[in-house]
């Protein structure tokens, strides 16, 4: 597609459940990141993958956080045993090459309540 | 101290004034830096890059200072449509961009 697309657009979830976002990125594209902010907050670093490089998990906030990029291509952001503070908006971002910026999909904005 | 600073604002212009924000970052070895726009319940979107001899694009102008690790971005002749929160972002290395929590502009008929 043109840009980078994230599905669900909004997602409420009850506090312990299991939830997935996923995010499809610009075609060709080799980097992909995951950011949240959350309400009135700065973006906040997640993941990165970079081709078939390691990703660099290092911005993950515990280990019910967890993120897959498939083929090269889409990635799946995964939060398990949801807890309140989880509420935000998870932003999907790709690059061609990071030294010219990201292009970021419109998020899915996650409730746990 | 956060890595990238940013005065929050809001910062209230009225249409046609000339506006500056100011961000600061604390990492040496940063390597490129970035504008971005975020309106209200949208994602960030890529304003301008920035570069050391400044770089301009219409109304809005762009400077980094590296000895001062500062930069800078001046909007000219204010639109009512310019009424975003203005991110200032770093690229540190290894393609992570640092996001400050940004600048609100309301500009004012």
């Amino acid at each position: 597609g043109a840009g980078v697309s994230q599905s669900p657009s909004n997602k409420v979830t009850e506090k312990g459940k299991d939830v997935e976002l996923r995010c499809d990125p610009i075609s060709g594209h080799t980097a992909l990141y995951w950011y949240r902010q959350s309400l009135g907050q700065g973006l906040e670093f997640l993941i990165y993958f970079q081709g078939n490089s390691a990703p660099d998990k290092s911005g993950l906030p515990s280990d019910r956080f967890s993120a897959e990029r498939t083929g090269g291509s889409v990635s799946t952001l995964t939060i398990q045993r949801t807890q309140q503070e989880d509420s935000a908006v998870y932003l999907c971002a790709s690059s061609s090459d990071g030294a010219y910026g990201y292009t970021f999909g419109s998020g899915t904005r996650l409730t746990v309540v | 101290r956060k890595e990238v600073e940013q005065d929050p604002g809001p910062f209230n212009v009225p249409e046609g004034a000339t506006v500056a924000f100011n961000c600061t970052y604390s990492n040496s070895a940063s390597q490129s830096f970035f504008w971005y726009r975020q309106d209200c319940r949208k994602e960030p979107k890529l304003l301008m890059s920035v570069y050391s001899s400044g770089n301009e694009d219409g109304r809005f102008t762009a400077q980094l200072n590296r000895a001062s690790q500062y930069i800078s971005l001046l909007i000219r002749d204010s639109k009512l449509s310019d009424s975003a929160t203005y991110l200032c972002v770093v690229n540190r290395g290894f393609q992570k961009l640092v996001f400050g929590t940004g600048t609100r502009l309301l500009v004012s008929p």
